[in-house]
């Protein structure tokens, strides 16, 4: 079954760098998302992005984090300087063209930043 | 506002039981999906139920939606030990939006 794959699993970085989260979604799917969730906290969404532009983002989207789909696969998310508060899972998902608002959205595992 | 809130917020039975959560929402939504968490994983799909829906199955799993309450529950029958893990229910909001909010979660213990 195709499933939503992310990568690094784990990606440990300095407060100020910049880290690029990598996800390659379901082949056929149409809608791709970004959600994170910090240890013990609910999971929050940030960004959804179709036809290649960003369909809706939260107010933690801010002008430090960024979304591309490169090429016909990846789609990455990038923080430009990250901060303390970044540490957290990763989530990348996507959902397919069902012509409905919203389908089901598929999960990869994540990827767990780590920000010192 | 919040949506998505579910109870109770930790849940511990024993094997072989059923297993219920219940889920709270505030404004309409389109769909309610459930996902199971295992610890430090990622979120596996469980089940989405429409709302015009009222009711649905898929194997040991029933979800029902209840629009004019704006609450829905999850119950797990026959539970198992490999059902240990946290349950979230997502919503998304009526009139075109794509993301869905989170509840808490319930984290579920089953017991051998």
């Amino acid at each position: 079954e195709p499933e939503v794959t992310q990568t690094p699993s784990h990606q440990v970085t300095q407060m100020g760098q910049e880290v690029i989260l990598r996800c390659v979604p379901i082949s056929n799917h149409l809608y791709f998302y970004w959600y994170r969730q910090i240890l013990g906290q609910k999971v929050e969404f940030l960004v959804s992005f179709y036809n290649n532009e960003i369909s809706e983002k939260s107010e933690i989207f801010d002008d430090q984090f960024s979304v591309e789909r490169p090429d016909g696969s990846n789609f990455t998310l990038k923080i430009r300087s990250t901060k303390l508060e970044d540490s957290a899972m990763y989530f990348c998902a996507s959902s397919p063209p069902s012509g409905r608002t919203t389908d089901t959205q598929y999960f990869g595992p994540g990827t767990r930043l780590t920000v010192l | 506002s919040q949506q998505g809130e579910e109870d109770p917020q930790a849940l511990s039975i024993q094997e072989g039981e059923n297993a219920t959560m219940n889920c709270s929402y505030k404004t309409s939504i389109n769909n309610l999906q459930w996902y199971r968490q295992n610890s430090g994983r990622g979120l596996v799909h469980l089940i989405l139920i429409r709302s015009n829906e009222r009711e649905k199955h898929s194997g040991r799993l029933r979800v029902t939606l209840d629009t004019s309450k704006k609450s829905s529950s999850l119950l797990i029958t026959a539970s198992r030990a490999a059902d240990t893990a946290s349950y979230f229910c997502a919503t998304d909001a009526k009139g075109g939006a794509q993301k869905l909010v989170f509840g808490q979660g319930t984290r579920l213990t089953i017991n051998p």
